[in-house]
């Protein structure tokens, strides 16, 4: 079974600096990876996607997430954490056992905090 | 920001009742999703559409149905609610490209009392 594993369920920093957001994954063939952002009492904000190509993906607000396929990881990361950065973050994997119907399977989430 | 409409954006129900959430989009997107937000389960998906009248179950749907009638339009229902119902909604539309990002509205938040 496919599946999106997000193993901390919070993650602190201090502003200024780095920041990693951890994602592992399990899938059959090819993972197509995102990650999204949750403002309180908002919706899901597409951040970034690996779908093929550079290990090295780079997305809005200045995130980064890199592709491990031997680890099968998709850890979030940013050179210099913000106080705004503070959400809840989602790791997810497209679900392709049932063709391309654009299903997604999400980790768990993890709340990350960024103190001034 | 993807032109995603929810509604309602809040509401509380009785236990028994039913309930029908609302996911109104204008990108014209060919597949439609709803899915629950609950904390330590991240989000899981209910129901999702792949067409006008052409709908299937996701992880999580039992006690729930849904109908989509328009491209624009599609609609969650809860038969006859139950605490267990109490969730936060999300509707969320990709296009049929593979290598799409879904686009998620508002969310709806549902107490069942």
């Amino acid at each position: 079974a496919q599946s999106v594993a997000q193993p901390e369920d919070q993650v602190n920093v201090a502003e200024g600096n780095p920041l990693t957001v951890k994602c592992t994954y399990s899938v059959s063939g090819n993972p197509y990876l995102f990650w999204y952002v949750q403002y309180p009492n908002r919706g899901l904000q597409f951040l970034l996607k690996y779908i093929t190509g550079d290990n090295l993906v780079k997305g809005s607000y200045g995130f980064e997430a890199e592709f491990n396929k031997s680890q099968t990881s998709f850890h979030l990361k940013k050179p210099s954490a913000l106080v705004s950065d503070s959400a809840l973050y989602f790791c997810a994997v497209r679900d392709l056992g049932s063709g391309n119907t654009g299903k997604l399977i999400f980790g768990q989430g993890t709340t990350l905090q960024v103190k001034p | 920001d993807a032109g995603i409409t929810q509604s309602p954006r809040h509401k509380v129900t009785e236990t028994g009742t039913p309930v029908t959430l609302r996911c109104h989009q204008t990108e014209n997107h060919r597949y439609m999703y709803w899915y629950r937000q609950d904390p330590g389960h991240g989000l899981r998906l209910i129901h999702y559409s792949y067409g006008v009248k052409d709908t299937d179950k996701g992880e999580v749907s039992d006690g729930y149905s849904v109908s989509r009638s328009k491209t624009e339009d599609f609609l969650l229902t809860l038969e006859s609610a139950t605490s267990s119902q109490t969730s936060v909604y999300f509707c969320a539309i990709s296009d049929y490209r593979e290598n799409t990002e879904a686009f998620f509205g508002q969310g709806t938040r549902l107490t069942v009392v």
